[in-house]
């Protein structure tokens, strides 16, 4: 079945860019859906952060558009986030998931990765 | 930006009763871009309704979702245990917002 496994620091200093990685396994990423980036801080709801197609088109949150690159690595069957200067707002646990855009929703989750932001 | 207004902010009930969620949108969103999640502490949302109306997979029908334009709900007709969570509404118009989210409670 279709998974997806998030990895990257756990730990970020303020002002230095966030990255992560989600891996896609049970599904190749070129065989189409949208793919995305959704962050929970600690007791609070959910945020999209931004989406991206196997072709690399990519939509961002408006509020996080001038931080966020989302990129997509066909090769290697995963998907990337950086978010640049980053402040103890951004500590929160990163999701990433597949999006279905025919109805658009977040059909498969991965466990999500907590990300601090404290020197 | 579309606002998702989710009421109530706690619902306490006991299994077996029924829950009613609401989610209401600060302006018009298409059905087919309104979807409900479960989340559980320390785990990732799942998706129960996409469509407004229609389940996920898997999803038990106790579960509907039903609504249009700026109003949406949830309904859980008979509570289970495993049902006490948070719930969150989600649109995807141009750009993906969330509602604030549920904690339905057991009484």
């Amino acid at each position: 079945q279709v998974q997806l496994q998030e990895s990257g620091p756990g730990l970020v200093k303020p002002s230095e860019t966030l990255s992560l990685t989600c891996a896609v396994s049970g599904y190749s990423i070129s065989s189409g859906y949208y793919w995305g980036w959704i962050r929970q801080p600690p007791g609070k709801g959910l945020e999209w952060i931004g989406s991206i197609y196997h072709s690399g088109s990519t939509y961002y949150n408006p509020s996080l558009k001038s931080r966020v690159t989302i990129s997509v690595d066909t090769s290697k069957n995963q998907f990337s986030l950086k978010l640049s200067s980053v402040t103890a707002a951004d500590t929160a646990v990163y999701y990433c998931a597949r999006l279905t855009m025919v109805t658009p929703a977040f059909d498969i989750w991965g466990q999500g990765t907590m990300v601090t932001v404290s020197s | 930006e579309i606002v998702l207004t989710q009421s109530p902010g706690t619902l306490s009930l006991s299994p077996g009763e029924r829950a009613t969620l609401s989610c209401r949108a600060s302006q018009s969103v298409s059905s087919s871009y309104l979807a409900w999640y479960q989340q559980k502490p320390g785990q990732a949302p799942r998706l129960l309704i996409y469509g407004a109306s229609s389940r996920a997979t898997g999803i038990p029908d106790r579960f509907s979702g039903s609504g249009s334009g700026t109003d949406f709900t949830l309904t859980i007709s008979r509570l289970e245990p495993e049902d006490f969570a948070v719930y969150y509404c989600q649109q995807y118009g141009s750009s993906a917002t969330f509602g604030q989210g549920t904690k339905l409670e057991i009484k």
